[in-house]
C-alpha cells in the first residue's frame, strides 16, 4: 500500500533561518510527487511536481528535490508570509495520496 | 481563468439531515476529484470522475455518500443521514486529464459541521 510520511509535523523558524521539510514515500512505481501549500481556511495551492530521482524545481525561496525514497522542500531565508502547512502527495491510482503535512511558522 | 469554485463555503446541519455540496471545476478540465480533510488527518480521496466514464467510487466511506457529475462539468456530493463524524472540510479538485498525471487544482473547500 502506498504511504506518505511527512516530518516534522510542525516547525518554527525565525525569519531568515533556512531549513528543510521531509516527505518519505513508499509507492510501487512513482508516477509523480506533488508539493502543495495550504493556508488556514483555504484549499491546497500547487507548488511543484517531481517525477524522477535527481529532479529539482525552484520557486522563489522554495526548492524541491527528489530521491528514490524521499523528497525535500528546502526553504531558504524564509519570511513570515511563508507560514503555512506544506503538503506532499504521490499519485496513487487515479488520485493523490497525501501526507499529513508540516505546519510551518516563520516569526519576524 | 477562474479556478475551482465550491459552495457553500460553510454548512452547519443537524445529525440525520441530508446535505449537498457543489463543485464547479476549471473550464475544460475533464477530471474531477472529491477529497475530505478531517482535523489532524491528511486529505482522504473520496471519488473521481473522468469525462463520461463511470466514476471511481473506491474512496467513499459508506453508502450514505454519493456523487454525480452533470454534463461533464458541475459535480454534487451528497451525504445522506449525516453523522457527527462527517464533520470535515470537503475539497474538490480538477485536472486537465489524468493519463499523464496532470496537476490537480483545488477549490477553497466546504466546511461541514454536523451537530
Amino acid at each position: 500500500e502506498d504511504q506518505v510520511t511527512q516530518s516534522p509535523e510542525a516547525l518554527r523558524l525565525q525569519e531568515g533561518e533556512s531549513s528543510s521539510l521531509n516527505c518519505s514515500y513508499t509507492v510501487s512505481g512513482l508516477r509523480g510527487l506533488f508539493w502543495y501549500r495550504q493556508d488556514p481556511g483555504k484549499g491546497p495551492e500547487f507548488l511543484f511536481t517531481l517525477y524522477s530521482a535527481g529532479e529539482e524545481k525552484e520557486k522563489e525561496r522554495l526548492k524541491a528535490t527528489l530521491t528514490k525514497k524521499e523528497s525535500f522542500l528546502h526553504i531558504t531565508a524564509p519570511k513570515p508570509e511563508d507560514s503555512a502547512t506544506y503538503l506532499c502527495a504521490v499519485v496513487s491510482g487515479y488520485a493523490l495520496n497525501f501526507g499529513k503535512g508540516t505546519s510551518l511558522l516563520v516569526t519576524p | 481563468g477562474a479556478g475551482v469554485s465550491q459552495s457553500p463555503s460553510n454548512k452547519v446541519t443537524e445529525k440525520g439531515k441530508d446535505v449537498e455540496l457543489r463543485c464547479d471545476p476549471i473550464s475544460g478540465h475533464t477530471a474531477l476529484y472529491w477529497y475530505r480533510q478531517s482535523l489532524g488527518q491528511g486529505l482522504e480521496f473520496l471519488i473521481y470522475f473522468q469525462g463520461n466514464s463511470a466514476p471511481d467510487k473506491s474512496g467513499l466511506p459508506s453508502d450514505r455518500f454519493s456523487a454525480e457529475r452533470t454534463g461533464g462539468s458541475v459535480s454534487t456530493l451528497t451525504i445522506q443521514r449525516t453523522q457527527q463524524e462527517d464533520s470535515a472540510v470537503y475539497l474538490c479538485a480538477s485536472s486537465l486529464r489524468t493519463v499523464t498525471q496532470e496537476t490537480q487544482y483545488f477549490g477553497p473547500g466546504t466546511r461541514l459541521l454536523v451537530l
